[in-house]
């Protein structure tokens, strides 16, 4: 059974841009969750997503937006890139509320 | 918002048992504790979850205090490949949202 596959893997973007980071689920899975990683503020969750919906939302600036596909596939989007948010992005999806998280291996993000 | 307190780091031989404590004094009734360990440059790796019983699967076992503050992971036979940070994690089930803390940094010592 495939994992969840995040894609890129690296990334390199410069200020004031926006990216768009992408998140396959496991499948079966259709809760898909996005957490920020970083060596300061360690891992911090940015929303989680439930058929389509937007069920949760971390403590993030509106620069940060996601969304998820009828086939639970998600991305999230930062737009107005800041230094600040150079960071290890983290995609999870779970079968159901309650279920265990099963992460992917992440989407690096630099900001020069 | 964290509500798990870890040791920031540990050391164990390889092929003993490691035991990795948590304090989750602030839980409620209806939150579970969960563990994660991450391998530098992965996603973090489920490994456990309970409620109130005791747990054990695979790759651990999960020892849940009868007032549920306390918590303890055993990882039964050590290993180099276990070497991780591991996170305690309390589950706050109102919003399907993992609060993740520092964690341990376990070392395993050939």
């Amino acid at each position: 059974k495939a994992g969840v596959t995040q894609t890129p893997r690296y990334l390199i973007k410069t200020r004031g841009q926006q990216v768009t980071l992408s998140c396959s689920p496991i499948s079966g899975h259709r809760s898909v969750s996005w957490y920020q990683q970083t060596p300061g503020q360690g891992l911090q969750f940015l929303f989680e997503y439930f058929s389509e919906t937007q069920r949760n939302k971390g403590n993030f600036p509106g620069r940060f937006s996601g969304r998820q596909f009828s086939n639970s596939r998600s991305e999230m989007n930062v737009s107005t890139l800041e230094l600040g948010d150079s960071a290890l992005y983290l995609c999870a999806s779970s079968r159901n509320y309650n279920s265990p998280l099963h992460f992917g291996n992440g989407t690096r993000l630099t900001v020069t | 918002d964290a509500k798990t307190t870890q040791p920031t780091s540990m050391d164990c031989a390889e092929g003993r048992a490691a035991n990795l404590p948590c304090n989750h004094s602030t839980i409620s009734g209806n939150e579970y504790v969960y563990w994660y360990r991450q391998i530098h440059s992965q996603g973090p790796q489920y490994i456990i979850h309970g409620l109130k019983n005791n747990e054990t699967n695979e790759m651990a076992s999960l020892i849940i205090t009868e007032d549920r503050k306390s918590s303890t992971l055993i990882l039964p036979h050590a290993t180099l490949r276990d070497t991780a940070v591991y996170y305690c994690i309390v589950f706050n089930n109102t919003g399907n949202q993992f609060y993740f803390g520092t964690g341990t940094s376990l070392t395993v010592i050939p």
